[in-house]
């Protein structure tokens, strides 16, 4: 299976500061690599999917990009709101694979 | 919109069995997903039914997991045998387009405790 190593596991940040979190494919998964935002206590959310496009709704501070084993999610501006934990996760070869995921923290 | 619903207390070595239920239409357009995330780790994903039959299953859960689809009541089930501690978690229901793997909407989740 296709494992996905997230970095980095935690990270903490002033508001309004920009926070970058990559994921790197252990096998070419050209862009089948989605971003999903989990707040305590909800479901996760899609950000980003297919490495790039920006879900409907979805703030224009989110964005991604990347490419075959290397991807990157960059949160511009970060505000209160934006303390989460973030997964990515790969759709080219089943069983789909979650990376660990990256704990956002505010300070 | 999704919604769990099943025991939130399974025993050691019995079968976990839980069902989301879909509201709207177009539930036959679609393949649905079951995934968890154990407390304090990342999310796993545990299978995709799709009405006309598809299936896939996890291999990490070594054939303990099954799942069916109920398309007049729009509804979808998954149950996991011989449970462990390991297998508590938080499980969720979501819908995945085309079987693409970008779950676009999720169930809310429900706590799935494993004790005697």
């Amino acid at each position: 299976e296709v494992v996905l190593t997230q970095s980095p596991d935690f990270q903490s940040v002033d508001a309004g500061e920009k926070v970058t979190i990559t994921c790197r494919a252990s096998q070419n998964i050209v862009r089948s690599l989605h971003w999903f935002q989990q707040k305590p206590d909800q479901a996760p959310q899609l950000l980003i999917r297919y490495a790039s496009q920006s879900m409907s709704g979805v703030p224009s501070k989110f964005r991604g990009s990347g490419s075959g084993t290397d991807f990157t999610l960059t949160i511009n501006g970060l505000e209160a709101e934006d303390a989460a934990t973030y997964f990515c996760q790969q759709s080219d070869s089943l069983p789909w694979t979650f990376g660990r995921g990256t704990n956002v923290e505010i300070k | 919109q999704l919604q769990e619903s099943g025991p939130r207390l399974v025993k050691p070595s019995e079968t976990l069995s839980l069902t989301c239920s879909v509201s709207g239409d177009s539930f036959t357009n679609y393949y649905w997903s079951w995934i968890r995330r154990p407390a304090g780790k990342g999310l796993e994903w545990i299978g995709r039914i799709h009405s006309y039959g598809n299936i896939f299953y996890n291999p990490s859960l070594k054939g303990r997991v099954a799942m069916s689809v109920d398309t007049p009541k729009n509804q979808f089930s998954l149950s996991l045998a011989a449970v462990t501690a390991a297998d508590a978690a938080v499980y969720y229901c979501a819908r995945d387009p085309a079987g693409s793997g970008s779950f676009d909407y999720w169930g809310q989740g429900i706590l799935v405790t494993v004790s005697s």
